[in-house]
Protein backbone atom coordinates (compact mmCIF):
# COMPACT_ATOMS: atom_id res chain seq x y z
CA UNK A 1 0.00 0.00 0.00
CA UNK A 2 1.65 3.10 -1.04
CA UNK A 3 0.90 6.35 1.58
CA UNK A 4 2.59 9.85 1.79
CA UNK A 5 1.96 12.69 4.28
CA UNK A 6 2.89 16.03 4.55
CA UNK A 7 4.10 17.71 7.37
CA UNK A 8 5.24 20.66 8.66
CA UNK A 9 3.77 24.38 10.09
CA UNK A 10 0.62 25.33 9.37
CA UNK A 11 1.33 29.07 10.29
CA UNK A 12 4.49 30.84 9.05
CA UNK A 13 5.66 34.74 9.20
CA UNK A 14 6.17 36.58 6.08
CA UNK A 15 9.41 36.61 4.89
CA UNK A 16 10.35 33.58 6.89
CA UNK A 17 11.34 29.95 5.54
CA UNK A 18 8.76 26.83 5.25
CA UNK A 19 10.21 23.48 5.49
CA UNK A 20 7.61 20.75 4.34
CA UNK A 21 8.30 16.80 4.88
CA UNK A 22 6.88 14.70 2.77
CA UNK A 23 6.99 11.13 4.56
CA UNK A 24 5.89 7.90 2.61
CA UNK A 25 6.02 4.32 2.13
CA UNK A 26 5.41 1.66 0.09
CA UNK A 27 7.93 2.32 -2.43
CA UNK A 28 11.25 3.36 -2.59
CA UNK A 29 12.98 6.45 -4.05
CA UNK A 30 16.12 4.31 -5.06
CA UNK A 31 13.87 2.84 -7.79
CA UNK A 32 14.09 3.73 -11.08
CA UNK A 33 11.70 6.10 -13.02
CA UNK A 34 10.46 7.12 -9.35
CA UNK A 35 9.95 10.37 -7.93
CA UNK A 36 8.12 12.67 -5.82
CA UNK A 37 7.10 15.98 -6.19
CA UNK A 38 5.20 19.01 -4.65
CA UNK A 39 1.92 20.71 -5.77
CA UNK A 40 0.38 23.36 -4.16
CA UNK A 41 -3.06 24.75 -4.15
CA UNK A 42 -4.54 28.03 -2.60
CA UNK A 43 -8.02 28.10 -1.65
CA UNK A 44 -10.49 28.36 -4.26
CA UNK A 45 -7.54 28.35 -7.22
CA UNK A 46 -6.00 25.75 -9.23
CA UNK A 47 -3.18 23.34 -9.12
CA UNK A 48 0.19 24.61 -8.97
CA UNK A 49 3.43 22.55 -9.63
CA UNK A 50 6.26 23.25 -8.07
CA UNK A 51 9.68 20.99 -7.73
CA UNK A 52 10.59 17.11 -8.26
CA UNK A 53 13.01 14.98 -7.37
CA UNK A 54 13.94 11.52 -9.48
CA UNK A 55 15.44 8.69 -8.18
CA UNK A 56 18.52 9.75 -9.19
CA UNK A 57 18.64 13.00 -7.46
CA UNK A 58 17.58 15.18 -10.56
CA UNK A 59 16.25 17.78 -9.91
CA UNK A 60 13.41 19.88 -11.29
CA UNK A 61 12.03 23.17 -9.98
CA UNK A 62 9.14 25.46 -11.67
CA UNK A 63 11.51 28.99 -13.36
CA UNK A 64 9.15 31.16 -11.33
CA UNK A 65 9.87 29.98 -7.65
CA UNK A 66 13.24 28.66 -9.25
CA UNK A 67 15.27 30.77 -6.82
CA UNK A 68 13.45 30.30 -3.25
CA UNK A 69 12.80 26.44 -4.00
CA UNK A 70 15.23 23.91 -2.63
CA UNK A 71 13.88 19.86 -2.33
CA UNK A 72 16.03 16.88 -1.33
CA UNK A 73 15.68 13.63 -0.47
CA UNK A 74 16.70 11.29 2.82
CA UNK A 75 16.03 7.63 0.96
CA UNK A 76 16.91 5.62 3.83
CA UNK A 77 14.36 7.78 6.03
CA UNK A 78 11.41 7.42 2.74
CA UNK A 79 11.86 11.77 2.95
CA UNK A 80 11.40 14.07 0.82
CA UNK A 81 12.04 17.87 2.10
CA UNK A 82 10.71 20.92 0.24
CA UNK A 83 11.79 24.63 1.79
CA UNK A 84 10.72 27.34 0.34
CA UNK A 85 12.48 31.15 1.12
CA UNK A 86 10.82 34.11 1.89
CA UNK A 87 7.76 33.23 2.09
CA UNK A 88 4.67 35.67 0.79
CA UNK A 89 0.97 35.90 2.18
CA UNK A 90 0.25 34.79 -2.01
CA UNK A 91 2.19 31.69 -1.05
CA UNK A 92 -0.87 30.41 1.30
CA UNK A 93 -1.99 27.07 0.07
CA UNK A 94 -2.37 23.40 0.48
CA UNK A 95 0.92 21.90 -0.03
CA UNK A 96 0.53 18.73 -1.68
CA UNK A 97 3.53 15.85 -2.15
CA UNK A 98 3.01 13.21 -4.65
CA UNK A 99 4.76 9.93 -6.20
CA UNK A 100 5.64 10.73 -10.04
CA UNK A 101 6.00 7.53 -11.68
CA UNK A 102 6.63 7.43 -15.28
CA UNK A 103 9.63 6.86 -18.05
CA UNK A 104 12.43 8.72 -18.81
CA UNK A 105 12.89 11.98 -17.57
CA UNK A 106 8.94 12.63 -17.62
CA UNK A 107 6.65 11.22 -15.12
CA UNK A 108 2.78 11.38 -13.90
CA UNK A 109 1.69 12.03 -10.34
CA UNK A 110 0.09 8.66 -9.51
CA UNK A 111 -0.15 9.08 -5.34
CA UNK A 112 -1.00 11.82 -3.23
CA UNK A 113 -1.00 12.74 0.56
CA UNK A 114 -4.08 14.27 1.88
CA UNK A 115 -2.14 17.63 1.72
CA UNK A 116 -1.80 20.21 4.70
CA UNK A 117 -2.76 23.75 4.64
CA UNK A 118 -0.27 26.44 5.17
CA UNK A 119 -1.27 29.79 5.74
CA UNK A 120 1.45 33.21 5.62
CA UNK A 121 0.18 35.83 7.67
CA UNK A 122 2.01 37.81 10.31
CA UNK B 1 5.99 26.73 -19.82
CA UNK B 2 3.21 24.93 -21.90
CA UNK B 3 0.28 26.72 -21.37
CA UNK B 4 -3.01 24.06 -20.48
CA UNK B 5 -6.24 25.72 -21.26
CA UNK B 6 -9.16 23.26 -19.90
CA UNK B 7 -13.13 24.25 -21.87
CA UNK B 8 -15.35 25.03 -20.51
CA UNK B 9 -14.98 26.45 -17.08
CA UNK B 10 -17.79 24.75 -15.72
CA UNK B 11 -20.48 22.55 -17.26
CA UNK B 12 -23.80 20.89 -16.07
CA UNK B 13 -24.68 17.30 -16.85
CA UNK B 14 -27.48 15.23 -15.99
CA UNK B 15 -27.34 12.28 -14.80
CA UNK B 16 -26.82 9.38 -16.86
CA UNK B 17 -25.67 12.11 -19.87
CA UNK B 18 -22.35 12.13 -21.18
CA UNK B 19 -19.81 14.81 -20.36
CA UNK B 20 -17.08 16.09 -22.40
CA UNK B 21 -13.84 18.23 -21.22
CA UNK B 22 -11.14 19.68 -23.38
CA UNK B 23 -8.04 20.49 -22.88
CA UNK B 24 -5.81 22.38 -25.68
CA UNK B 25 -1.96 22.66 -24.65
CA UNK B 26 0.51 25.55 -26.32
CA UNK B 27 2.89 23.56 -27.75
CA UNK B 28 2.45 19.33 -28.85
CA UNK B 29 2.98 17.07 -25.75
CA UNK B 30 3.37 14.21 -28.45
CA UNK B 31 6.63 12.40 -27.58
CA UNK B 32 7.09 11.01 -31.36
CA UNK B 33 10.07 8.73 -30.89
CA UNK B 34 7.72 6.89 -28.27
CA UNK B 35 4.38 7.68 -29.56
CA UNK B 36 3.05 8.84 -26.18
CA UNK B 37 1.14 11.86 -25.60
CA UNK B 38 2.69 13.03 -21.95
CA UNK B 39 -1.18 14.38 -20.87
CA UNK B 40 -2.99 13.63 -17.48
CA UNK B 41 -6.43 13.95 -16.09
CA UNK B 42 -7.04 14.23 -12.56
CA UNK B 43 -10.08 14.32 -10.70
CA UNK B 44 -10.81 16.44 -7.17
CA UNK B 45 -13.51 16.11 -5.25
CA UNK B 46 -13.98 19.11 -2.21
CA UNK B 47 -11.30 18.67 0.55
CA UNK B 48 -9.47 16.02 -1.04
CA UNK B 49 -6.40 15.51 -3.12
CA UNK B 50 -6.21 15.26 -6.75
CA UNK B 51 -6.54 11.58 -7.59
CA UNK B 52 -5.18 10.20 -10.89
CA UNK B 53 -7.73 8.91 -13.55
CA UNK B 54 -6.06 8.84 -17.19
CA UNK B 55 -1.90 9.13 -17.56
CA UNK B 56 -0.39 8.91 -21.38
CA UNK B 57 -3.45 10.26 -22.37
CA UNK B 58 -5.81 7.43 -23.06
CA UNK B 59 -4.98 4.93 -20.07
CA UNK B 60 -6.95 4.88 -16.76
CA UNK B 61 -5.79 4.69 -13.69
CA UNK B 62 -5.62 1.72 -11.70
CA UNK B 63 -9.94 1.15 -10.14
CA UNK B 64 -10.73 4.05 -12.85
CA UNK B 65 -14.60 3.06 -13.62
CA UNK B 66 -14.60 2.67 -17.46
CA UNK B 67 -17.16 4.95 -17.64
CA UNK B 68 -14.19 7.23 -18.22
CA UNK B 69 -11.78 7.97 -20.84
CA UNK B 70 -9.51 10.09 -22.83
CA UNK B 71 -8.29 11.00 -25.98
CA UNK B 72 -6.74 13.24 -28.87
CA UNK B 73 -3.16 13.80 -29.60
CA UNK B 74 -0.48 16.46 -29.92
CA UNK B 75 -2.06 19.63 -28.58
CA UNK B 76 -5.76 18.95 -28.05
CA UNK B 77 -7.40 16.50 -26.00
CA UNK B 78 -10.77 15.31 -24.40
CA UNK B 79 -11.58 13.22 -21.29
CA UNK B 80 -15.52 11.96 -21.52
CA UNK B 81 -17.78 10.50 -18.96
CA UNK B 82 -19.62 8.31 -20.72
CA UNK B 83 -22.87 8.24 -18.10
CA UNK B 84 -22.95 11.06 -15.14
CA UNK B 85 -23.01 9.38 -11.64
CA UNK B 86 -23.67 11.48 -8.72
CA UNK B 87 -20.42 10.88 -7.41
CA UNK B 88 -17.95 11.95 -10.55
CA UNK B 89 -19.47 15.88 -9.23
CA UNK B 90 -15.67 17.25 -9.17
CA UNK B 91 -13.31 19.71 -10.46
CA UNK B 92 -11.25 18.18 -13.36
CA UNK B 93 -7.71 19.02 -14.41
CA UNK B 94 -5.72 18.21 -17.35
CA UNK B 95 -1.87 18.26 -16.78
CA UNK B 96 1.34 18.15 -19.43
CA UNK B 97 4.86 16.28 -18.28
CA UNK B 98 6.20 16.78 -21.61
CA UNK B 99 8.41 19.43 -20.39
CA UNK B 100 9.08 20.27 -16.70
CA UNK B 101 7.63 22.76 -15.14
CA UNK B 102 4.47 20.20 -15.76
CA UNK B 103 1.69 22.40 -15.72
CA UNK B 104 -1.89 22.27 -14.73
CA UNK B 105 -4.72 23.28 -16.94
CA UNK B 106 -7.35 25.80 -14.72
CA UNK B 107 -9.79 23.00 -14.16
CA UNK B 108 -13.42 22.50 -14.64
CA UNK B 109 -16.05 22.19 -12.51
CA UNK B 110 -18.71 19.31 -13.38
CA UNK B 111 -21.74 19.90 -11.78
CA UNK B 112 -25.29 17.85 -11.92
Amino acid sequence: QITLKESGPTLVKPTQTLTLTCTFSGFSLSTREVGVGWVRQPPGKALEWLALIYWDDDKRYTPSLRSGLTITKDTSKSQVVLTMTNMDPVDTATYYCARCLGGGNSCYFDYWGQGTLVTVSS
Amino acid sequence: DIVMTQSPDSLAVSLGERATINCKSSQSVLYSSYNKNYLVWYQQKPGQPPRLLIYWASTRGSGVPDRFSGSGSGTDFTLTISSLQAEDVAVYYCQQYYNTPYTFGQGTKLEI
